[in-house]
């Protein structure tokens, strides 16, 4: 078995500002993502990457970078936070097809 | 747009009975579909996969494919409160073997005791 360890757990930031998640998996999985679940929805992808510094746009990855620095981690970067914006961040591993999901980074901008 | 619809957005059911849950894909090209289950605070687990057309059981769970519409559904019988949970379809497109899936919206099942 294996773990996807994701921090913070809680993220809270200014309007404007440059906030950083980190992920990480001891899967061994060659692939990773970043997906955003606004409360009860479904999931978007932001980023993903297949390989170590590979990097993929999803379907929202306007406004954030990702980073693939070794094949055991991945980070998202909000580049800019958005006043009132409230979301979780999941990050995911996969070799194959089935995805595994972390905990998640809850994201409160005030 | 979204290459993967679900129906209905949320569903109450009683303890016992039967959940029945949808999900379409509007792109030819799909090859799988999951089903993944998010209990309300914690991360999604995938459910089951159904590559071919057709039924698979388990335990409580089937799923059904019927490829030439596109469709599965995800059928919950004997239901219980334990069930409640947002149930996200997702589906693999365009011979993506990189592992890429696009999610639906999910059904947010609630079980009645």
């Amino acid at each position: 078995g294996g773990i996807i360890t994701q921090t913070p757990k809680f993220l809270i930031g200014q309007e404007g500002q440059k906030l950083t998640l980190k992920c990480q998996q001891n899967f061994n999985h060659d692939t990773m993502y970043w997906y955003r679940q606004d409360s009860g929805k479904g999931l978007r992808l932001i980023y993903y990457s297949i390989t170590e510094n590979d990097l993929q746009k999803g379907d929202l990855s306007e406004g954030y970078d990702a980073s693939r620095e070794k094949k055991s981690s991945f980070s998202l970067t909000v580049t800019s936070a958005q006043k009132n914006e409230m979301a979780v961040f999941l990050c995911a591993s996969s070799r194959g097809l089935e995805q595994y999901f972390g905990p998640g980074t809850r994201l409160t901008v005030l | 747009q979204q290459k993967v619809q679900q129906s209905p957005e949320s569903l109450i059911v009683p303890e016992g009975g039967m959940a029945s849950l949808n999900c379409t894909s509007s792109d030819r090209n799909v090859d799988y579909f999951w089903w993944y289950r998010q209990h309300s605070g914690k991360s999604p687990k995938m459910l089951m996969s159904i590559f071919s057309n057709g039924e698979k059981e388990e335990g409580r769970f089937t799923v059904h494919l019927n490829k030439a519409s596109l469709h599965t559904s995800l059928h919950i019988r004997d239901s219980q409160p334990s069930d409640s949970a947002l149930y996200l379809c997702a589906a693999s497109i365009g011979g993506s073997a990189l592992g890429r899936l696009h999610f639906g919206a999910g059904t947010q099942l609630i079980v009645i005791p």
